[in-house]
């Protein structure tokens, strides 16, 4: 399977804690995107890499969030100190090129207790 | 600040019933118009990408169209396998560099057999 690859599927933690997912874009895509998505929404962008390069981050993404993107290959998302209102599914995508679209992995979902 | 606009939120059909949603977008300049499926617990599939007024694509049963400020998703003689959310998102195109995808919240599909 050459798609974009996301781990774990499911995570479930206590408020308070760190979490840090896991996405492997498609191999030939210099760019990669972390979206967050609550039931009932679309996804809305936290952030953007070309390449190790972030772009653009989101105002959603506060200062307990980070994510990196070493050797332009795989990235991580960490949450550090999670509240309950960080649950929801995190996505990862990847494109080829402005303008052309993003393949999306199939999330990861963060449950805090 | 760019935003998108589906409708109806959720639409119920028959077997063979066609109908269309619709996205209605305010963008500064549109660099692409892209038309997603998401099926319950995984990320958005790719369907369309549109770049200009006037222009069309289709696949199987399912035909996009895009004008200055809206676009259209026809479904033609839907089966129950066309059950999804369909989202709708604009690339805007900006001087800084930005390349993320603004979504809609999705119109949940339903058919019925």
């Amino acid at each position: 399977d050459t798609g974009v690859s996301q781990n774990p599927r499911h995570k479930i933690t206590k408020r308070g804690q760190n979490v840090t997912f896991r996405c492997d874009p498609i191999s030939e895509h210099n760019r990669l995107y972390w979206y967050r998505q609550t039931l009932g929404q679309g996804p809305e962008f936290l952030t953007y890499f070309q390449n190790e390069a972030q772009l653009e981050k989101s105002r959603l993404l506060s200062d307990r969030f980070s994510a990196e993107r070493p050797k332009g290959s795989f990235s991580t998302l960490e949450i550090q100190r999670t509240e309950q209102g960080d649950s929801a599914m995190y996505l990862c995508a990847s494109s080829y090129s402005g303008g052309s679209p993003l393949h999306f992995g199939n999330g990861t979902r963060l449950t805090v207790t | 600040e760019d935003q998108v606009t589906q409708s109806p939120e959720a639409l119920r059909l028959q077997e063979g019933e066609s109908s269309s949603l619709n996205c209605s977008y305010t963008v500064s300049g549109l660099r692409g118009l892209f038309w997603y499926r998401q099926d319950p617990g995984k990320g958005p599939e790719f369907l369309f990408t549109l770049y200009s007024a006037g222009e069309e694509k289709e696949k199987e049963r399912l035909k996009a169209t895009l004008t200055k400020k809206e676009s259209f998703l026809h479904i033609t003689a839907p089966k129950p396998e066309d059950s999804a959310t369909y989202l709708c998102a604009v690339q805007a195109v900006d001087q800084g560099g930005s390349e993320k995808l603004v979504f809609g919240k999705g119109t949940k599909l339903t058919v019925n057999p």
